[in-house]
């Protein structure tokens, strides 16, 4: 148990709607990454968050948008759903959120929109 | 910018045997690597990890990696695989000091597969 923990497990939804995929950090890391694997694309990088604060932006799509809460949580809303949005969703959570530091994964959210 | 090879996609071995996982980096800095693994239905865990010192690194599970600057490589070891090693391997390299980038390159993965 990396202590990171992801809402929900699973979600199922049609193209076209909205989601919001939760994540909770391990207790004390103060920064958050959102990465999207699939089979095709392996593990891309989205988004880092660090004490609230946007800290760097991978291949995340304009449809795609999150934030990190005062409580450090972060969540991950993604709008317009495509048929390709379907993939695992990873939080990963870090101390410092430093290039040196490593990086606490959690158990990952599986979308698949139909 | 970094970015990171994964020489083999699946890698299949029988239990007992060893293995090498091979992975090879570019970066114009220095850099920070790190071996992660993937079991079934599960996020990524650290196995290992180069920051600096030593070329040498050991990690968990009994598995290691050496830092070869010259080669660009980082290549993860076991001298004997078990059944529970199945899984999905990540290289990740990310730009050391004098980088600007917090983020991690992760390589494509590479299935490691353990027949009994």
């Amino acid at each position: 148990d990396s202590g990171v923990t992801q809402t929900p497990k699973h979600l199922i939804t049609a193209t076209g709607q909205r989601v919001t995929l939760r994540c909770s950090p391990r207790s004390g890391d103060l920064s958050v990454y959102w990465y999207q694997q699939s089979l095709d694309q392996g593990l891309q990088f989205l988004i880092q968050y660090y004490n609230g604060e946007e800290r760097a932006k991978g291949n995340i799509l304009e449809r795609f948008s999150a934030q990190q809460f005062p409580d450090l949580h972060s969540e991950l809303n993604l709008s317009s759903l495509e048929l390709g949005d379907s993939a695992l969703y990873f939080c990963a959570s870090s101390v410092e959120g430093l290039a040196h530091n490593e990086q606490f994964f959690g158990p990952g959210t599986r979308l698949t929109v139909l | 910018a970094q970015s990171v090879t994964q020489l083999d996609s699946q890698v299949p071995v029988f239990e007992e045997a060893p293995v090498e996982l091979r992975c090879n980096y570019s970066s114009s800095v220095s850099v920070y690597l790190f071996w992660y693994v993937q079991y079934p239905n599960q996020g990524l865990q650290l196995l290992l990890k180069y920051l600096s010192g030593s070329t040498l690194v050991k990690g968990i599970n009994g598995f290691e990696a050496e830092f070869n600057k010259s080669q660009t490589s980082f290549h993860l070891r076991k001298p004997s695989v078990h059944i529970s090693d199945t899984a999905e391997y990540f290289c990740a390299v990310s730009e050391g000091p004098s980088g600007g980038s917090y983020i991690p390159t992760f390589g494509r993965g590479t299935s490691l597969i353990v027949h009994p």
